[in-house]
């Protein structure tokens, strides 16, 4: 089975902080992708990357930045939390192309 | 744009009844559909796919969902309900660049 580890299951943070969200899998999937998650909101796209060192702009990319230096590992940073940025986040990955994306269980960030 | 509509945000079942949860989607060309389920404090786990085909497929626990192009729709049902479906349901179309356009959720409550 696809395994998506995401570093933290729940993480507080200050105002004004660098912060640091880890997703690694562990099937070799080109495909990664960091999604937040709002009530009423679904699940709203915020970077993706194709493949390693590759990066590109979701839906709502203001305040965030990512990095892919392994092809294992997608990691997601709030240059400056906001309280506006306290949500759940959620990690995703898969082979490439139309295929299904797999999920972590979530990090719920609360930006105080 | 493409756009993901799921009608109902809270739905209420009794155990052993009968599913449905509606799903309609806003796309150009023949869209890649997938239903998804989040229990609580969890990520996302597929449950079917539609690509192309058979319109009606089936999915995982007991789940299936029919295709209707004539409608634009993607309705995921069950024909008995049990109390660990409670859950968040989730529909999802495969957009441009192969990015994944989520809808708002539908919650299911299994009354026993």
């Amino acid at each position: 089975d696809v395994k998506v580890t995401q570093s933290s299951r729940y993480l507080v943070k200050r105002t004004g902080e660098k912060v640091f969200l880890e997703c690694v899998q562990d099937m070799d999937h080109e495909n990664m992708f960091w999604y937040r998650q709002d009530p009423g909101l679904g699940l709203r796209l915020i970077y993706f990357s194709y493949d390693v060192k590759m990066k590109e702009k979701g839906d709502i990319p203001e305040g965030y930045s990512v990095s892919r230096e392994k092809k294992e590992r997608f990691s997601l940073i709030l240059e400056s939390a906001s309280t506006n940025q306290t949500s759940m986040y959620l990690c995703a990955s898969r082979v490439q192309g139309d295929q299904p994306q797999h999920f972590g269980d979530g990090t719920r960030l609360s930006i105080l | 744009a493409q756009s993901v509509t799921q009608p109902d945000i809270h739905i209420t079942v009794s155990e052993g009844a009968s599913l449905e949860l509606r799903c309609n989607y806003s796309y150009g060309a023949t869209p890649y559909l997938f239903w998804y389920v989040q229990s609580p404090g969890q990520g996302l786990q597929l449950l079917l796919k539609y690509f192309s085909g058979d319109t009606l497929v089936q999915g995982i626990k007991g789940f299936e969902a029919e295709f209707k192009r004539s409608q634009s729709s993607f309705n995921l049902r069950k024909p008995s309900v049990h109390w660990s479906d409670a859950a968040e349901y989730f529909c999802a179309v495969g957009a441009d660049g192969n990015k994944l356009v989520f809808g708002a959720g539908t919650i299911l409550r299994v009354k026993s």
